[in-house]
């Protein structure tokens, strides 16, 4: 069984360009969620998708975007990328309790950290 | 999703048990408690979840007060590789399966030699 694997795992970009990070869910897992995690804070949700649709946002501008493909994996998009979009980015998969899920268990990634000049 | 609790830092000497407390005197009927850690460069790692009864697993228990208002995280025999940081987290299932976490910011256990 693969868990969740994201790349890349480092990158540095400067302000106003646009970044991708991708992630390639648990196998079995049809729900993947977002996260960013600024130094010293905890994980801060952004959005999540199941089968390809965004079914949940947190408080991010809309540009931040993501993509659910029909394997599972997706992508988070930053556009304009700001200095405070500088954060460890993590993905986590799971399966939705409306596909028999049953814990509601996340299974994170590494992560992917940008560094924003 | 009710608001939790935690305090900054503990220490914890090895081979002892570490015992993680969170208060969430908010709690809804239809709320969970989870906890997940994060061990330093890496992603969260889910630990154990509970609604009213007690649980245990191969990591951890967790002891859910009757009320509901606060909980203990219990890891019996801290080992060097339990330092990290734990983070207690209270959400209701979302009809729509969403699995939003909201995040706090954890309590740093140290495991001392």
């Amino acid at each position: 069984e693969t868990g969740v694997t994201q790349s890349p795992t480092h990158l540095i970009k400067t302000r106003g360009q646009q970044v991708t990070l991708r992630c390639s869910s648990q196998s079995g897992h049809n729900t993947v969620s977002w996260y960013q995690q600024a130094l010293g804070q905890g994980p801060q949700f952004i959005f999540q998708y199941y089968r390809e649709e965004e079914n949940g946002r947190g408080n991010f501008p809309p540009r931040f975007s993501g993509l659910q493909f029909p394997n599972y994996s997706s992508e988070l998009n930053v556009n304009a990328l700001e200095l405070d979009d500088s954060a460890l980015y993590l993905c986590a998969s799971s399966q939705s309790l409306l596909a028999g899920g049953r814990t509601g268990e996340l299974f994170f990634g590494e992560g992917s950290r940008l560094t924003v000049l | 999703d009710a608001k939790t609790t935690q305090p900054t830092s503990m220490d914890c000497a090895e081979g002892r048990a570490a015992n993680l407390p969170c208060n969430h005197s908010t709690i809804s009927g239809n709320e969970y408690v989870y906890w997940y850690r994060q061990i330093h460069s890496q992603g969260p790692q889910y630990i154990i979840h509970g609604l009213k009864n007690n649980e245990t697993n191969e990591m951890a228990s967790l002891i859910i007060t009757e009320d509901r208002k606060s909980s203990t995280l219990i890891l019996p025999h801290a080992t060097l590789r339990d330092t990290a940081v734990y983070y207690c987290i209270v959400r209701a299932y979302s009809g729509a399966g969403s699995y939003q976490l909201t995040f706090g910011k954890g309590t740093k256990l140290s495991v001392i030699p």
